[in-house]
Order: C-alpha cells, then sequence, then structure tokens
C-alpha cells in the first residue's frame, strides 16, 4: 500500500542554519505530494505541494522537488527562523484524494 | 473567510462514557474529512463525506464510531463507549468541490480517556 517515511526528530537548530528534512514515499501511480506544518497549539497548514515529477514547490522560503527516480520530496530550507520552530509532515495524495501522511519531524530552532 | 470550526477544543471522559465532535467546514467546500492523529504520528483518515454521502469510510472502526453530516454541511463524529486507546486529537478538514489536493484543517480536539 502507500505510505510516507520521514526523518525522525527532534531536529534541533540554531538561527540561520539550513534545513533538511527528509521523506520518502511508496505509492502506486502518480500522487500528489504535500509538506505540511503544525505550530503548537494549532491545526495542520499547507506549506507547499507538487503534483507531478520534477515539479518544484516552494513557500515561505521551504522548497521541495518531486523526485520520481528516488521517490523522494525533501523538504530545504536556507536559513531557518526560531518562527519555523514547529512539527513538518509529509503527505501524498493517491487518486481518490485520501491523504497519506508520515509521522512528522519535529524542528525546534534555537536563537 | 473563516477556517474549519471544531468544537470542543479539548474533552476529558472516563472510558465506556459516549463523546462528539462537531466540525462545521469552511464555505463551499463540499468535500469533508475526519482523521484521528495517535501523539508523535500523523493524521490518519477515518471518513470522507461528498456532501453528505459517506464514500470512504473503510478506516472507521464501525463497532464504536458513527459520523454524520445530515444537510451536507456540518459534521458530527461519535465514539461510544469510549476506550482508553482512543485518546488522541481529532480532526477535521474540508476541501472545495474537485479539489482533492489541498485540504484545510481545522485545530482539532484533544480526546483524553481515563
Amino acid at each position: 500500500g502507500n505510505s510516507v517515511t520521514q526523518m525522525e526528530g527532534p531536529v534541533t537548530l540554531s538561527e540561520e542554519a539550513f534545513l533538511t528534512i527528509n521523506c520518502t514515499y511508496t505509492a502506486t501511480g502518480y500522487p500528489s505530494l504535500f509538506w505540511y506544518v503544525q505550530y503548537p497549539g494549532e491545526g495542520l497548514q499547507l506549506l507547499l505541494k507538487a503534483t507531478k515529477a520534477d515539479d518544484k514547490g516552494s513557500n515561505k522560503g521551504f522548497e521541495a522537488t518531486y523526485r520520481k527516480e528516488t521517490t523522494s520530496f525533501h523538504l530545504e530550507k536556507g536559513s531557518v527562523q526560531v518562527s519555523d520552530s514547529a512539527v513538518y509532515f509529509c503527505a501524498l495524495s493517491d487518486q481518490g484524494g485520501k491523504l497519506i501522511f508520515g509521522q512528522g519531524t519535529e524542528l525546534s530552532v534555537k536563537p | 473567510e473563516a477556517g474549519v470550526v471544531q468544537s470542543p477544543r479539548y474533552k476529558i471522559i472516563e472510558k465506556k462514557q459516549p463523546v462528539a465532535f462537531w466540525c462545521n467546514p469552511i464555505s463551499g467546500h463540499n468535500t469533508l474529512y475526519w482523521y484521528r492523529q495517535n501523539l508523535g504520528q500523523g493524521p490518519e483518515l477515518l471518513i470522507r463525506y461528498e456532501n453528505e454521502e459517506a464514500v470512504d469510510d473503510s478506516q472507521l472502526p464501525k463497532d464504536r464510531f458513527s459520523a454524520e453530516r445530515l444537510k451536507g454541511v456540518d459534521s458530527t463524529l461519535k465514539i461510544q463507549p469510549a476506550e482508553l486507546g482512543d485518546s488522541a486529537v481529532y480532526l477535521c478538514a474540508s476541501s472545495p468541490p474537485r479539489t482533492y489536493n489541498e485540504q484545510f484543517f481545522g485545530p482539532g480536539t484533544r480526546l483524553t480517556v481515563l
């Protein structure tokens, strides 16, 4: 079945450091891929998405590229801020619109 | 534009008691989802509605869980009786017609079963 695996947290970085959160997936067909973010005490928010191979999703300085050959969708940001501290979820959407999430990666950015 | 509204935000109950959660989706969103998020895990779909019809309830534990969306707008998820393992955050999400790729989530209801 379809599944998403992302790197375990917590990830602790200093402000302005480079961020990578790895995400790989297993799916039949051609799923859409997403990164959602959950700030403390808030609901999940869509951060970025990509709907086909080689697409790059970007938002708020975050980027992720849909790599079909490596079945990956790694999240990157060149310079993190304290306000980026949150839990990040990688997800895929199958043909029927069902979202399948990874287990989440907690990011903590220290000043 | 108002987001997805859920209530209550927190609920603490004794095991074997019933509990209900309410969700009001974004206006105009005909697709509504209920997810369960266990501690340290990603959300898992329980049920998906297209208007008032449940089109995917394969992951809903039907012996104790039920859901309804009678008028195709707001929805209620019920657990009766609750078990200790039901402690989790219950998330509601909605999406516009024919736009499954973008789901908007509510803040969730955190359920603690003692």
